[in-house]
């Protein structure tokens, strides 16, 4: 079946520090790709929607300037959480759309910690 | 490894009817589980959170149960409607999240 790889699985940054979660669909092409946080004790919600070679769509509350998102090529996507802060700690999860039959792939998240 | 499995992979009801939709893991260890829906081209929506010290949650229609000894859930949607229509996936989470491959639901008019 489809997969999607999600690296890193977990990391610890200090306050103030950028952190970039890679999400790689491994043998389907991803025209679109999703990124969700969890936190704790709440549902996962979406943060953004991203189509290959344009600008993602923010969900209202996320900032955009904090959380980039890049989606360069069908087959990668990366978050990148700039300038992280104790409160940016959650469960961050991609998801890939497969154009084929447009089923939604999930890499397996990242738990971020920042100190 | 967790493992996640939903059944049935698909359902078609009449509108009105009552259904039941089944998610099973392998690992009781979890943090929660959570019921979402998808529809075509879109994210996911989620639908019900159920921490582990938790045995259901409840939202409009929607009922979800949690068994965690047996490694099961259930997601209980009442009077069905055209708007059900969705693929509705579930989700556990402990150190990562693992997904079903979800269950594809259409209410028939």
């Amino acid at each position: 079946g489809a997969v999607v790889s999600q690296h890193p699985s977990w990391v610890i940054c200090k306050s103030g520090t950028s952190v970039k979660i890679e999400c790689r669909s491994l043998d389907f092409q991803a025209t679109t790709m999703f990124w969700y946080r969890q936190f704790p004790k709440q549902s996962l919600m979406l943060m953004a929607t991203s189509n290959e070679g344009s600008k993602a769509t923010y969900e209202q509350g996320v900032e955009k300037d904090k959380f980039l998102i890049n989606h360069a090529s069908l087959t990668l996507s990366t978050l990148t959480v700039t300038s992280a802060h104790p409160e940016d700690s959650s469960f961050y999860i991609c998801s890939g759309l497969r154009a084929t039959n447009e089923k939604l792939f999930f890499g397996s998240g990242t738990q971020l910690s920042v100190l | 490894k967790q493992e996640v499995t939903q059944i049935p992979a698909a359902l078609s009801v009449p509108e009105g009817e009552n259904l039941v939709l089944n998610c099973s893991f392998t690992d009781s260890a979890i943090y929660n589980l959570q019921w979402f829906r998808q529809d075509p081209g879109k994210g996911l929506t989620s639908l019900l959170l159920i921490q582990s010290s938790q045995r259901e949650q409840t939202s409009g229609r929607l009922n979800a149960s949690l068994d965690k000894s047996s490694g099961r859930s259930t997601l209980y949607i009442a009077a069905s409607q055209p708007g059900d229509s969705a693929t509705y996936l579930c989700a556990v989470h402990n150190n990562d999240m693992r997904f079903g491959a979800g269950t594809r639901l259409t209410v028939k008019p």
